[in-house]
């Protein structure tokens, strides 16, 4: 198995530009996590979804962040539009029965 | 709510020295616990799991014991090597329905160091 699939990698922006991120988690796993990572505020969650149905968006930290989940194996994470301070590391991770299997990261800069 | 408090860090560490990491959680009902371990630039990824009390979870020399009676599950090494500085993440999992079913609930992290 591939693993958690992100893309990009890296993003380097302007503020005021629009970001899509995106994930592909393991096969059969049902359950999928965005996190934000920043030394300043630690692992943070911001959404995470069950049979591709948001349950708990309360760590989306404005409106101008969205997550969607059209299907099993794909999800986003949109910010529009973009700010300095969202700069950080995003993962994605997806679950089954408990153990959760991270992706390797798209590391943002919002310049 | 469910929560983890894990040792503060940095921890430095010449190699071949002896490893704790404290771990304390509160929780509802009976979680499974986890360590995670993130090397420089890559994802969380799984070091060892325990998911009932006295449960031992071990993997590359590390090793945990879900402790119910003190609810805790420190994280120890006998001899650690250069290649284990990274950052150490202590986390639980409340199985079953509820507000918190399949999320976990992540320490702060500790990073270790270690020395040559």
């Amino acid at each position: 198995d591939a693993g958690v699939i992100q893309s990009p990698r890296h993003e380097v922006t302007e503020m005021g530009q629009e970001v899509t991120l995106r994930c592909k988690p393991i096969s059969g796993h049902d359950y999928l996590f965005w996190y934000r990572q920043t030394m300043m505020r630690g692992l943070e969650l911001l959404i995470y979804f069950n049979n591709n149905v948001p349950i708990d968006d309360s760590g989306m930290p404005e409106d101008r962040f969205s997550a969607k989940m059209p299907n099993a194996s794909f999800s986003t994470l949109k910010i529009q539009p973009s700010e300095p301070r969202d700069s950080a590391v995003y993962f994605c991770a997806s679950s089954w029965v408990n153990e959760q299997f991270f992706g390797p990261g798209t590391r943002l800069t919002v310049l | 709510g469910n929560s983890v408090t894990q040792m503060e860090g940095p921890v430095t560490l010449s190699e071949e020295a002896f490893l704790t990491i404290n771990c304390t959680y509160t929780a509802t009902g009976y979680p499974s616990l986890f360590w995670y371990v993130q090397y420089p630039g890559e994802g969380l990824q799984l070091l060892l799991k325990a998911t009932k009390a006295d449960d031992k979870g071990s993997n590359k020399g590390f090793e945990a014991t879900y402790r119910k009676e003190t609810t805790s599950f420190h994280l120890e090494k006998g001899s650690v090597q250069v290649s284990d500085s990274a950052v150490y993440f202590c986390a639980l999992t409340t199985p079953g329905g509820g507000t918190n079913a399949g999320k976990s609930t992540f320490g702060d992290g500790t990073t270790l160091t270690v020395k040559p």
